[in-house]
């Protein structure tokens, strides 16, 4: 079966740093992706992982256990431009993309 | 700049009513996808295609359709529209063979079926 979590909403302060996690349950596995969607616009990639460990762009960095099945997106000194919805989404083994239902960012100065 | 533009940005139908809703990419990608995205549920795949004239079900093709005529362009079809498929519908498009799943979507359909 296809099973990802991650948490509805989370809030933070700007400056500061915030880790969203995304969980997931699969028997095939072929790579761990992050979107970011503003409202009312489309989602954009942010960053795929398909090894084991932290990947860093920036102020946005990936993070991957295929053997824990679970994930992070790190941001840190936070935007107010940073309030989005964070997707997290999985590749199976069929290269078909399994999406979480996302993660509401609120930014608060 | 890459572009993937969506027809429609607001829709307001009918039960019954036929919809279209069309999707164009000015990237050359093989890959168009047709998706809705509903309040606490992730994006769910209703039809993808990987060439002119293919197309392969998603997770939830019932009461849908598409057609890919051109490369460029991937349309979703509702034959009759019901209050259930009220909903956000993305469209995306990617490289054949992709497997870093960068999708790139258009801004999205808003669908209300009264």
């Amino acid at each position: 079966g296809q099973n990802i979590d991650q948490p509805t909403e989370m809030t933070a302060t700007e400056g500061a740093i915030v880790q969203i996690n995304c969980t997931y349950q699969t028997s095939g596995f072929n790579g761990l992706f992050w979107y970011q969607q503003h409202a009312g616009e489309a989602p954009t990639f942010l960053s795929y992982n398909v090894l084991d460990g932290l990947e860093e762009k920036g102020r946005f960095s990936s993070f991957l256990s295929r053997s824990k099945g679970y994930s992070y997106l790190l941001l840190k000194e936070l935007q107010m431009k940073d309030s989005a919805s964070y997707l997290c989404a999985y590749l199976d083994s069929n290269y078909q993309l399994i999406w979480g239902a996302g993660t509401k960012l609120i930014i608060k100065p | 700049d890459v572009k993937v533009t969506q027809s429609s940005r607001y829709l307001v139908k009918r039960t019954g009513e036929k919809v279209f809703l069309e999707c164009v990419q000015d990237m050359d990608h093989e890959n168009m996808f047709w998706y809705r995205q509903d309040p606490g549920l992730g994006l769910r795949l209703i039809y993808f295609s990987y060439d002119v004239k293919m197309k392969e079900k998603g997770d939830i093709p019932e009461g849908y359709s598409v057609s890919r005529e051109k490369k460029e362009r991937f349309s979703l079809i509702l034959e009759s529209a019901s209050t259930n498929q009220t909903s956000m519908y993305l469209c995306a498009s990617s490289f054949l063979g992709a497997d870093t799943g960068e999708l790139f979507f258009g801004e999205g359909s808003r669908l209300t079926v009264l």
